[in-house]
């Protein structure tokens, strides 16, 4: 059974900073692996998807990489803004047993971020 | 272009009743997944409809079933409710590419809270 687990579970930091949220996932044979973000209360919002065969992928001040072999993927934030204060949540998905196109996703818990002003 | 909506966005029911939620997929998308979210949680796969039919089902009891319309809208029921079943469903939708993954789009959620 996949597991996801997402460190730290929260995070504060000052306005400005560079930093790194950590996923790891216990079965390596995954589709693609998704990083969305959470406003409270709110639906998830898709930040940058990883097909398997990918190592990383870049939107704007957010840098994702992946690392099938070790289970470990990694979500970078540079010079952090308030306006970035939400849950990260890290999915995975992997192939159905029928073998034709990505099951549900299989989520951590995510990263409380606070971003200090 | 609209993204994908559910309704309605809150509900309060109680013990023992039955609750149908619904959602309408992205424009193009053929694919619909329902999550359940407690609080404090990651969302957990319910199940995913394709074509009219359950593609994929997660770890949930069959007081949990859904359905998809021909025009891929979807709806999502729950009979005998528990006060567990307090959370908020998120409906997500994707357009099913064979041989790669495709992003999933959520939408806002509906909060169901059962007394």
């Amino acid at each position: 059974k996949q597991e996801v687990t997402q460190i730290p579970a929260a995070l504060s930091v000052p306005e400005g900073e560079n930093l790194v949220l950590n996923c790891s996932f216990t079965d390596s044979a995954i589709y693609n692996l998704q990083w969305f973000r959470q406003d409270p209360g709110k639906g998830l919002t898709s930040l940058l998807l990883i097909q398997s065969s990918q190592r990383e992928q870049t939107s704007g001040r957010l840098n994702a990489s992946l690392d099938k072999s070790s289970g470990r993927s990694t979500l970078y934030i540079a010079a952090s803004q308030p306006g970035d204060s939400a849950t990260y949540l890290c999915a995975v998905s992997r192939t159905t047993d029928s073998g034709g196109g990505a099951d549900g996703l299989t989520f951590g818990k995510g990263t409380h971020l606070i971003i200090q002003p | 272009d609209a993204g994908v909506t559910q309704s309605p966005t809150h509900l309060i029911k109680t013990r023992g009743q039955q609750v149908t939620l619904r959602c309408s997929p992205k424009s193009g998308h053929d694919t619909v997944s329902w999550y359940q979210q407690a609080l404090g949680q990651g969302p957990q796969f319910i199940f995913q409809y394709y074509e009219e039919e359950e593609r994929q089902r997660g770890n949930f009891p069959d007081r949990f079933s859904g359905h998809q319309f021909p025009n891929y809208s979807s709806e999502l029921n729950v009979n005998a409710l528990l006060l567990g079943d307090s959370a908020l469903y998120l409906c997500a939708s994707s357009l099913l590419i064979y041989g790669t993954g495709e992003t999933q789009y959520f939408g806002p959620g509906t909060r169901l809270l059962v007394l």
